[in-house]
């Protein structure tokens, strides 16, 4: 079956730390995005690519760093720059003008 | 970009019909409007989108007001699996970039057994 997987589903890091969430594709989708969610909260664009080799910061891009040098993965990086780096992320996929597939997410927790 | 505005929360009975309401008084002539539901610790996904018909698919119908200004996505016969918080999105289709749409706290559905 296609789909996005996102790995792992829980993640723990002590302060201070740089910690890259995992996003990988099966869907031969072109673009991929990063989304942050907070407790109660709506999802909020961190990063997106439309093509390998090209990404654009979203509405919440700093303290965060991606790559997309494959189509099937776009991996996150979460750096020590980033304030309140505990949340629940969200990555998505999508071709030209459909919906977004979403994955099931990884809930980072920084103490 | 053009906003909707839904209630926080609603309450069904499992096995009625539940009517989920959207208003999006600014929308302009190119935008769709879309719903995404995401069930407890999952990512959300699509349930169905529409610009001036009505629509229906497996999943849910959606109506469109005549003036567009608002919408509702309708679950025929709720379920358990149903309770999920339902985002109600525009997306402009002059340009099709899912990278402008906003997930606002969407409507949360309680379904009560």
């Amino acid at each position: 079956d296609g789909g996005i997987t996102q790995s792992p589903k829980y993640l723990f890091r002590k302060e201070g730390q740089n910690v890259t969430l995992s996003c990988e594709q099966n869907l031969n989708h072109d673009a991929m995005y990063w989304y942050r969610q907070d407790p109660g909260q709506g999802l909020r664009l961190i990063y997106y690519s439309q093509i390998v080799n090209d990404f654009q910061k979203g509405d919440i891009a700093e303290g965060y760093s991606v790559s997309r040098e494959k189509k099937e993965s776009f991996p996150l990086t979460v750096t020590s720059a980033q304030k309140n780096p505990t949340a629940f992320y969200l990555c998505a996929s999508s071709r030209q003008g459909t919906p977004l597939h979403f994955g099931n997410g990884t809930r980072l927790t920084v103490t | 970009d053009a906003k909707t505005t839904q209630p926080n929360s609603m309450e069904s009975n499992e096995e009625e019909p539940v009517h989920l309401p959207c208003n999006h008084s600014t929308i302009s002539g190119t935008d769709y409007i879309h719903w995404y539901r995401q069930l407890p610790s999952q990512g959300p996904e699509y349930v169905i989108h529409g610009l001036t018909s009505n629509v229906n698919n497996r999943m849910a119908s959606l109506a469109i007001a005549e003036d567009r200004k608002s919408s509702t996505l309708i679950l025929h016969r709720a379920t358990l699996r149903d309770a999920a918080v339902y985002y109600c999105i525009l997306r402009d289709g002059n340009t099709g970039a899912n990278s402008k749409l906003t997930f606002g706290k969407g409507i949360t559905l309680s379904v009560r057994p």
